[in-house]
């Protein structure tokens, strides 16, 4: 059973576009969803993180955009860059337990 | 930055051999936990560990696998007789409080089992 779905599976974007990645779930009990990023080799590193009392959350060019009534969340990279390309991990918890990830989307920025 | 640390980054082992991957997590942190992520695929979930008990497990980590806390410092998964499908890579994380903060991942440890 996958808890947190994610697409696309893969993602080109030119330099300077809009890179935006989806995620569902489908336990209410979920109250903290994360992105996080990781490059070849590395462990997943945090990117930004939402709780589901706001809808919408901003730190620099990203943004974390919260739907609890169709319990979806989405990742906007805005201005993407080449740095940007790596693979972006959604994932869920509900307090003090494990975190589920999705399945991963491999973005990359074309210069 | 105070950072989770893992040792080694790559271990080569024959199947049916015992691994210990170690950890190190951030020091004021209370709770523990054990990832591993096959080759490109998603990160799973394996352990957890507060209070120096496993809080809960996935069905991934069957008898074969176990976990220790031998000192203040470090975080051991043992893994007893491996399998050629137990190669992947293993990240720990640490989180100081469940209910507030993220967890914090280390560069992981590739496990291959020949």
């Amino acid at each position: 059973q996958q808890q947190v779905k994610q697409s696309p599976q893969s993602l080109i974007v030119q330099k300077g576009g809009i890179s935006i990645i989806n995620c569902a779930y489908e336990n209410t009990a979920f109250d903290y969803f994360p992105w996080y990023q990781q490059f070849p080799g590395k462990g997943p590193a945090l990117l930004i993180a939402i709780r589901p009392d706001v809808s919408e959350k901003k730190e620099g060019r990203f943004t974390i955009s919260f739907n609890k009534s169709a319990k979806q969340f989405s990742l906007h990279i805005m201005d993407s860059q080449p740095g940007d390309s790596a693979t972006y991990f959604c994932a869920a918890s509900a307090t003090g337990n494990q975190f589920y990830f999705g399945t991963g989307t491999s973005l990359t920025v074309i210069p | 930055e105070p950072e989770v640390t893992q040792t080694p980054s790559h271990q080569v082992t024959q199947m049916g051999q015992e691994v210990i991957l170690r950890c190190v997590p951030i020091s004021n942190h209370l709770y523990f936990y054990w990832y591993r992520q096959i080759l490109g695929q998603k990160v799973e979930f394996l352990v957890s560990f507060y209070n120096n008990e496993i809080s809960e497990k996935s069905e991934i980590f069957d008898d074969q696998f176990s976990v220790e806390r031998p000192d203040g410092s470090n975080f051991t998964l043992k893994i007893r007789s491996t399998k050629l499908e137990d190669s992947a890579m293993y990240f720990c994380a640490s989180q100081r409080q469940a209910s507030t903060d993220t967890q914090y991942f280390g560069p992981g440890t590739r496990l291959t089992v020949l």
